[in-house]
């Protein structure tokens, strides 16, 4: 059974600070996505890394897909109020379904 | 247009009512779900449809019945019901390019449904 662990579960940051969110699992996946959802909404894909060693960058976002295809990260630099809200990894594991693995979600708050 | 819409929004119901939760696309994509989902937590699969034709069901009890009448619509019907399965249930569309990898994922807004 694949696994994705993310953490930390909970974060509540001042405005200005940086953050980082992990995504791990001992499976490799032929892609990973990273999904933003504010309250009361959907979630919205953010990026979707395929490649070992990727990094890819969205404004103040960085993401990182691990060499071995198996983690992946998040990282916010000055995180502002708008920043808040519940980030969800997903790892595909192309498989003959059509099923993500999902992260359990990181709550993350920041306070201006 | 990008847009998957749910309707509706919001759904109360009691325990012996019948209800459907309906859900459209037109970005041509081949695969639609429907997931469930509680406060902060990731969503669960309930089902897959792929090319119309329904590919997955997550073990989801049969008070769920899902109905895929075209390529653009899903509805997921609702009857008799627990208080437990009230909850934020999401749609979701991908394009489905290959028969293996899932894409990525196009969400409605959800259809927050409160079973008393």
């Amino acid at each position: 059974t694949q696994l994705l662990e993310q953490s930390p579960q909970f974060l509540s940051i001042q405005e200005g600070e940086n953050l980082t969110v992990y995504c791990n699992s001992s499976s490799v996946f032929s892609s990973l996505q990273w999904y933003r959802q504010e309250p009361g909404e959907g979630p919205v894909l953010l990026v979707t890394v395929v490649t070992g060693g990727e990094v890819k960058k969205l404004k103040r976002l960085t993401f990182q897909f691990g060499d071995a295809r198996k983690d992946s990260s998040l990282h916010i630099t000055a995180a502002q109020p708008g920043d808040t809200g519940l980030y969800l990894c997903a790892g595909d594991g192309g498989g003959n379904n059509r099923k993500l693995i999902w992260g359990l979600g990181t709550s993350l708050a920041v306070n201006p | 247009d990008t847009e998957v819409t749910q309707t509706p929004k919001h759904l109360v119901m009691g325990m012996t009512n019948k209800k459907s939760l309906k859900c459209e696309q037109h970005m041509g994509h081949r695969a639609m779900y429907w997931y469930k989902q509680k406060a902060k937590k990731p969503p669960e699969l309930m089902f897959v449809y792929s090319y119309e034709k329904l590919s997955i069901n997550e073990s989801v009890p049969s008070r769920f019945s899902p109905e895929c009448p075209n390529s653009s619509l899903l509805n997921l019907h609702l009857h008799a019901l627990q208080p437990e399965d009230s909850a934020l249930y999401l749609c979701a569309s991908s394009q489905a390019r290959t028969l293996t990898n899932t894409g990525e994922l196009f969400f409605g807004e959800g259809s927050r449904l409160t079973v008393l």
